[in-house]
C-alpha cells in the first residue's frame, strides 16, 4: 500500500530551527512535496524534491533520499507567523496519470 | 488574478439531501482534485481529473460524483449515499505537462456540514 508517516505535533522556540521529518512506502515515486497549511485555510506549496539531496528556499529547506524513503522539512530562524501545519506529500505515477498521497500533517507550534 | 474558487465558504445541509460544491480555476490547468481533510487525517482524495471530459476515482469516493465538462469547472455533488459528509472539502488544480514540479493551487475550501 502507500503510506506516508509524520509526527503529529511539534514545539519550537522563536528564532531557533526546527526540522519536520517525513518517512514514506510507496510505488511509482514521482516527487516530493512539503506544503504548509495554516488552521482553517489552504494548504500552500513550500518545496519540492524529486532527486536525492538538499533544496533550499529562503528560511525553508527540504532534503530527499530515495533509497531511504525519507525527507525532512528543516525551518530556520522560526516566527510565530511559521505556526501552522506542514503537510508531505508524495507523487505517484499510475496507469494513466499521477496522484498526490498527502500525509496527516505535522502540526508546528513556534512559542515565544 | 489567476487563482481557484470555491463556493461558499460554510455549508448547511440537511441530512438526506444532495449537495454541490463549486470550483473554478483560472490557471489554465488540465487536472483539477477533490479532497477531503477530517480533523488529524490529512488530506485523502476524492475525484480526480487529468483533462476535460475524464476523471477517475481516489481512495474514497463513495457517496460522491463529479463531471468536468469544462477545462475551468470541477463541481463535486456530496450525495445522500455518504455516511459521514460533514468535513472541510478543498479543490486543488496543477499542470500536468511541462516543466515540473506540478504543485497543486488550492481553494479556501468549503466547510459543509450535514444535521
Amino acid at each position: 500500500g502507500q503510506n506516508i508517516d509524520q509526527p503529529t505535533e511539534m514545539t519550537a522556540t522563536e528564532g531557533a530551527i526546527v526540522q519536520i521529518n517525513c518517512t514514506y512506502q510507496t510505488s511509482g515515486f514521482n516527487g516530493l512535496f512539503w506544503y504548509q497549511q495554516h488552521a482553517g485555510e489552504a494548504p500552500t506549496f513550500l518545496s519540492y524534491n524529486v532527486l536525492d539531496g538538499l533544496e533550499e528556499k529562503g528560511r525553508f529547506s527540504s532534503f530527499l533520499s530515495r533509497s531511504k524513503g525519507y525527507s525532512y522539512l528543516l525551518l530556520k530562524e522560526l516566527q510565530m507567523k511559521d505556526s501552522a501545519s506542514y503537510l508531505c506529500a508524495v507523487r505517484v505515477g499510475l496507469t494513466g496519470g499521477f496522484k498526490t498521497i498527502f500525509g496527516a500533517g505535522t502540526r508546528l507550534f513556534v512559542k515565544a | 488574478d489567476g487563482g481557484i474558487t470555491q463556493s461558499p465558504k460554510y455549508l448547511f445541509r440537511k441530512e438526506g439531501q444532495n449537495v454541490t460544491l463549486s470550483c473554478e480555476q483560472n490557471l489554465n490547468h488540465d487536472a483539477m482534485y477533490w479532497y477531503r481533510q477530517d480533523p488529524g487525517q490529512g488530506l485523502r482524495l476524492i475525484y480526480y481529473s487529468q483533462i476535460v471530459n475524464d476523471f477517475q476515482k481516489g481512495d474514497i469516493a463513495e457517496g460522491y460524483s463529479v463531471s468536468r465538462e469544462k477545462k475551468e469547472s470541477f463541481p463535486l455533488t456530496v450525495t445522500s449515499a455518504q455516511k459521514n459528509p460533514t468535513a472541510f472539502y478543498l479543490c486543488a488544480s496543477s499542470r500536468s505537462t511541462g516543466k515540473s514540479p506540478y504543485e497543486q493551487y488550492f481553494g479556501p475550501g468549503t466547510r459543509l456540514t450535514v444535521t
